[in-house]
């Protein structure tokens, strides 16, 4: 299994709302990163897990708050999101911190 | 600070023709270079990958080259078929203080038939 699994597909979501972004892997990967990205433009690195434990924050805002319940599971809690923060939300996770395999994202969008 | 460039930032090809894709980097210490296919509404896709040891690396129609000393490296995709269609993202990886990965601007190539 090679696949990288996010979830929702699509999210709306209000400046006052709480939500999650999910992202599961089961290849044994020790390393998994949060990456957003805007249209037409590369991925930008948010935040990267090494053995469950943050390794690197990119100067993210806190209204982003990652989180790695697991080896194979990866969240990102969204508080007091600004419109300016939706974006295409990619997932990734490598074996060590080389082969990413990214997941299909979530298109947030905030109203 | 590091950046990549890459050119050109939309090619079109023939079907059947060779598409070549140019990376230029600035940080002398990335030693890990991968590129990434996206189609639309999907995440990028790793599709070949080179390290600083290698001068060039080969997978099917697609190759990779890399010249250290210039800090240029290059995609190189031959016989395109429509399906190439996609955008192509370069990036160089460091980790010298620290993990470190820098995107290129991408490159949309549209393939005709």
């Amino acid at each position: 299994d090679t696949e990288v699994t996010q979830t929702p597909k699509h999210l709306v979501m209000g400046m006052t709302n709480k939500k999650s972004l999910k992202c599961e892997q089961h290849m044994g990967h020790r390393a998994m990163y949060w990456y957003k990205q805007k249209a037409k433009k590369p991925p930008e690195l948010m935040f990267v897990y090494s053995y469950e434990k943050l390794s690197i924050n990119e100067s993210v805002p806190s209204r982003f708050s990652p989180e790695c319940p697991n080896s194979s599971l990866l969240n990102l809690h969204l508080h007091a999101l600004q419109p300016e923060d939706s974006a295409l939300y990619l997932c990734a996770s490598s074996q060590d911190m080389d082969e990413q395999y990214f997941g299909p994202g979530t298109r947030l969008t905030v109203t | 600070g590091e950046n990549v460039e890459q050119h050109p930032s939309t090619l079109s090809v023939q079907e059947g023709d060779s598409a070549v894709i140019k990376c230029t980097y600035s940080d002398s210490a990335s030693n890990y270079f991968p590129w990434y296919k996206q189609e639309l509404g999907k995440g990028p896709q790793l599709i070949i990958d080179i390290r600083s040891n290698v001068g060039e690396k080969k997978d099917q129609r697609i190759a990779v080259t890399l010249n250290k000393t210039a800090k240029h490296f290059s995609l190189h995709i031959t016989e395109t078929q429509p399906e190439d269609s996609a955008v192509y993202f370069c990036a160089a990886v460091s980790y010298t203080g620290g993990f470190k990965t820098i995107f290129g601007a991408g490159t949309r190539l549209f393939v005709k038939a």
